[in-house]
């Protein structure tokens, strides 16, 4: 598998302000980027996804920019809450028969946010 | 919509046994689903790709003799884990693969946890 490079490994943020984390992966086969929040002894839960034929993908507070010449991504959480604080993954994947194919993670970002 | 769910949520064995886990995807099918490991405080690792119907596919290094798959239906894998021993000790999460809307996307089970002692 290709690797996804994720930074920064931690992130302090204060209520109300923006979290930013970045991905860049190798592989230009990939067709499929989505992030995840994961709590503690949790699996993973699907945030928001794009794919390379748009810049920029919005829902909510969450943000995703791409930027398919460089090859990187990342995440916007705007008003950033407490309730927040979770470990982030960026992931991509190829696609193929009709869906993305297995996922190749990056290392995380654990992030918290201070009342 | 979109649930995805896991059998046991924890197990515990002995050295040498074989433990089986159950993934579902409650209100979808799925041709496919996967299987990932995740070391404490570390990513996840895909491990296999499940399809229903036919043989799992195993990423490398990954022993398909000890980790055995099987996708026999279109809402159910199971992945048993033979001869298990300490270092098998890990959070085996499973994913299923649908098409919501136009887009695809990968749902997550809430992961078993096994030690083995």
């Amino acid at each position: 598998q290709q690797q996804v490079k994720q930074s920064p490994q931690s992130l302090i943020v204060q209520k109300g302000g923006i979290s930013i984390i970045n991905c860049a992966y190798e592989n230009t086969a990939f067709d499929y980027f989505p992030w995840y929040q994961q709590f503690p002894g949790k699996g993973p839960a699907l945030l928001i996804a794009i794919r390379p034929d748009v810049s920029e993908k919005k829902e909510g507070r969450f943000t995703i920019s791409f930027n398919k010449s460089a090859k990187q991504f990342s995440l916007h959480i705007m008003d950033s809450q407490p309730g927040d604080s979770a470990t982030y993954f960026c992931a991509a994947s190829t696609v193929s028969g009709g869906g993305a194919d297995g996922l190749t993670f990056g290392k995380g970002t654990h992030l918290i946010i201070q009342p | 919509g979109a649930v995805v769910s896991q059998h046991p949520s924890r197990v515990i064995c002995k050295s040498g046994t074989s433990v089986k886990i159950e993934c579902r995807s409650l209100d979808f099918q799925a041709t496919t689903m996967f299987w990932y490991r995740q070391f404490p405080k570390q990513s996840l690792m895909l491990m296999a790709t499940s399809n229903e119907g036919s043989k799992a596919t195993y990423e490398q290094g990954v022993e398909k003799d000890k980790f055995l798959i099987n996708h026999a239906s279109l809402t159910l894998s199971t992945l048993t884990v033979t001869s298990a021993h300490p270092e098998d000790s890990s959070f085996y999460i499973c994913s299923a693969r649908t098409r919501l809307a136009g887009a695809y996307e990968q749902y997550f089970g809430p992961g078993t946890r096994l030690t083995v002692t």
